[in-house]
């Protein structure tokens, strides 16, 4: 089945720990991208990347780190989370080269940052 | 910069009523435009799109025209159901000539509907 995952999907953390979220997509997508979705604010985008060992800063890269080594995988670092990170965080991809621009969502990550 | 707006809500409706939320949109060049749709405790999940002017997408039951000379997408549904009810997402794409600037979300708009 063509998906995109992440993990984990809730996560409660403290200020200044360090913690990776997982994003795999099985489908071969050049493009991915993370985004966090706030209320009253919708979706933003947080970092993207056009392939692998590219990545780019979206609208709301501070305090964020991403990286690309793999085709299938992108993760979304924070190096010292802060309360104002706590957030509904999306994983997304796509293939813009294969004509497609339709992005699909990963199942979201919760994070509580304390 | 691109940007999206749409009505918020929440749109309470009852059963079988007629839909209509808003979408607008200010963009360079020729973006594609999408309706994603949210239901609770759930991700995104691409609902319509068109890519082009005059395009219609469509999809269990929902509509969308892309609108270039009113720069709109409005969602359309004739008769809604209980199982219908979801936040909504308007949004359209960046990409231009290889770039990629991701997809512009409008803030969402919550539809409620009653039995």
């Amino acid at each position: 089945e063509a998906q995109v995952t992440q993990n984990p999907r809730y996560l409660i953390t403290v200020t200044g720990k360090k913690l990776t979220v997982t994003c795999s997509q099985n489908m071969n997508h050049e493009y991915m991208s993370w985004y966090r979705q706030d209320p009253g604010l919708g979706l933003r985008q947080i970092y993207y990347s056009m392939n692998v060992e590219v990545t780019d800063k979206g609208d709301v890269p501070e305090g964020y780190k991403v990286s690309r080594k793999e085709k299938r995988n992108f993760p979304l670092i924070l190096e010292s989370p802060s309360p104002n990170q706590t957030s509904l965080y999306f994983c997304a991809s796509s293939s813009p080269l294969s004509g497609t621009d339709t992005q699909y969502f990963g199942p979201g990550t919760r994070l509580t940052v304390l | 910069g691109n940007s999206v707006t749409q009505m918020e809500g929440p749109v309470t409706l009852s059963e079988e009523a007629f839909l209509t939320i808003n979408c607008t949109y200010t963009a360079t060049g020729y973006p594609s435009l999408f309706w994603y749709v949210q239901y609770p405790g759930e991700g995104l999940q691409l609902l319509l799109k068109a890519t082009k002017a005059d395009d219609k997408g469509s999809n269990k039951g929902f509509e969308a025209t892309y609108r270039k000379e009113t720069t709109s997408f409005h969602l359309e549904k004739g008769s809604v159901q209980v199982s219908d009810s979801a936040v909504y997402f308007c949004a359209l794409n960046g990409y231009s000539g290889g770039g990629a600037d991701g997809l512009t979300f409008g803030k969402g708009t919550h539809l409620i509907i009653q039995p």
